[in-house]
């Protein structure tokens, strides 16, 4: 049983576009990290979020924690080749961390 | 801060071998660790959690005997892959909390261990 899925699961886009990542529970976490890895290398942290509703921003990327705490949204505003990598969501109870299922995204020049 | 480093970054090995990966915690100490499996194009899935001075707790389905796990001190964990073969081939990357920050569990991960079973 995947605790944390995302969707899509694969997204190739053209340079400019606008996109969103949604990663869904059934479980309430007491907070939420987004990570960007690159192949062959670890993930990296892009933000944590801890309260319901919170919004965070960071440049063009945008995270939201929705109010009960179960889910939550990466939306990347005029996408450019450089954000083209793997994006995953991760929480859990305590300090252990289970992944979401991945997003793999493609910005095409 | 809150560097992880990992070693070897890439290991070939024979199938029946074993191999032990390092994971280390440079700027600050790790009282738990985990580590985790990732295979091409998926996610990364948790093998199991370190916890210095004690024994390593093992999510379900990974074999505690095949996987060793030790976590002498508190910036050290090793990961001891036991008689590997071909499927054990994977990404293995390990992370570690900074001291607790409130409700925040921020991990940090190290840049991954590329094991290749032959």
């Amino acid at each position: 049983t995947q605790l944390l899925e995302q969707s899509p699961q694969f997204l190739s886009i053209q340079e400019g576009e606008n996109l969103t990542v949604y990663c869904n529970s059934s479980s309430v976490f007491s907070s939420l990290q987004w990570y960007r890895q690159e192949p062959g290398e670890g993930p990296v942290l892009l933000v944590t979020v801890v309260t319901g509703g919170e919004v965070k921003k960071l440049k063009r990327l945008t995270f939201q924690f929705g109010d009960a705490r179960k889910d939550s949204s990466l939306h990347i505003t005029a996408a450019q080749p450089g954000d083209t990598g793997l994006y995953l969501c991760a929480g859990g109870p305590g300090n252990q961390f289970y992944f979401g299922t991945g997003t793999s995204l493609t910005v095409i020049p | 801060g809150a560097v992880v480093s990992q070693h070897p970054s890439w290991v070939i090995c024979k199938s029946g071998t074993s191999v032990k990966i390092e994971c280390r915690s440079l700027d600050f100490q790790a009282t738990t660790m985990f580590w985790y499996r990732q295979f091409p194009k998926q996610s990364l899935m948790l093998m199991a959690t370190s916890n210095e001075g004690s024994k390593a707790t093992y999510e379900q389905g990974v074999e505690k005997d095949k996987f060793l796990i030790n976590h002498a001190s508190l910036t050290l964990s090793t990961l001891t892959v036991t008689s590997a073969h071909p499927e054990d081939s994977s990404f293995y990357i390990c992370s570690a909390n900074p001291p607790r920050q409130g409700v925040l569990y921020e991990q940090y991960f190290g840049p991954g261990t590329r094991l290749t079973v032959t």
